[in-house]
C-alpha cells in the first residue's frame, strides 16, 4: 500500500514568518509530488509540482524533494493571511494515479 | 475560458435514490478522475478513465458507477448501494503527458436526507 502521510495541524504561523508543511511517503519508487491548497469549502488547486531531487521555487514557495529519505517539504516565504488553507500533498507512484495525504490545516496570524 | 465544470454545486439525494453528478472538461484531456473527500479527510479514488470507453476502479468504487462515452464528459452515479453517500465530490482532468497532475472541478456536495 502506498501511502502519503501529513501532519494534519493546525500549523500556525505569524504573518511575514516562514511556513513549512511536510509530507512523507512510503514507497521508493516515486515519480514525482504535487502540492495542492485548499480553501474551506473549495476545491484543491494545484500549487507546485516537483518530480527530482532538489529544490524548486516558484515566488513564495519552494518545494523539496529527498527521495533518500522518502520526504517531500513546501516552504512559504513571506506567509499572508491568504495562505490560510488546507495543503494536500500527493503522490505519482507509478501507477496512472495520485495518491493524497490528508492534508496540513495552516492558518497565518495576522 | 477552458476548464472543469461539475454541476450542481449542491445535491440533496433520499435514501433509495440514485443520482448523477455531471463532469465536463474543455481542456482536451485525456484522463478523467472522481474523488470523495470526507470532513478532515484527504481525497480518495472512486473512478478513473484514461481513454473513452475504458475505466477502472478507484479504491473505494462499491457503491459508484461511471461512464466514459466522450472525451470532454466523465458523469459519476452514485447508487442506492453505497450506504454513506454524504461527502464532497471533486472531478479532476490532466493531460496525457502529465497524467497525474490533475486540475479540479470546483466540486458537488451530495447530502442524504
Amino acid at each position: 500500500q502506498k501511502e502519503v502521510e501529513q501532519n494534519s495541524g493546525p500549523l500556525s504561523v505569524p504573518e511575514g514568518a516562514i511556513a513549512s508543511l511536510n509530507c512523507t511517503y512510503s514507497d521508493r519508487v516515486s515519480q514525482s509530488f504535487f502540492w495542492y491548497r485548499q480553501y474551506s469549502g473549495k476545491s484543491p488547486e494545484l500549487i507546485m509540482s516537483i518530480y527530482s531531487n532538489g529544490d524548486k521555487e516558484d515566488g513564495r514557495f519552494t518545494a523539496q524533494l529527498n527521495k533518500a529519505s522518502q520526504y517531500v517539504s513546501l516552504l512559504i516565504r513571506d506567509s499572508q493571511p491568504s495562505d490560510s488553507a488546507t495543503y494536500l500533498c500527493a503522490g505519482d507512484f507509478g501507477n496512472e494515479k495520485l495518491t493524497f495525504g490528508t492534508g496540513t490545516r495552516l492558518t497565518i496570524i495576522p | 475560458d477552458g476548464g472543469i465544470t461539475q454541476s450542481p454545486k449542491y445535491l440533496f439525494r433520499k435514501e433509495g435514490q440514485n443520482v448523477t453528478l455531471s463532469c465536463e472538461q474543455n481542456l482536451n484531456h485525456d484522463a478523467m478522475y472522481w474523488y470523495r473527500q470526507d470532513p478532515g479527510q484527504g481525497l480518495r479514488l472512486i473512478y478513473y478513465s484514461q481513454i473513452v470507453n475504458d475505466f477502472q476502479k478507484g479504491d473505494i468504487a462499491e457503491g459508484y458507477s461511471v461512464s466514459r462515452e466522450k472525451k470532454e464528459s466523465f458523469p459519476l452515479t452514485v447508487t442506492s448501494a453505497q450506504k454513506n453517500p454524504t461527502a464532497f465530490y471533486l472531478c479532476a482532468s490532466s493531460s496525457s503527458d502529465r497524467l497525474t497532475e490533475a486540475f479540479f472541478g470546483q466540486g458537488t456536495r451530495l447530502t442524504v436526507v
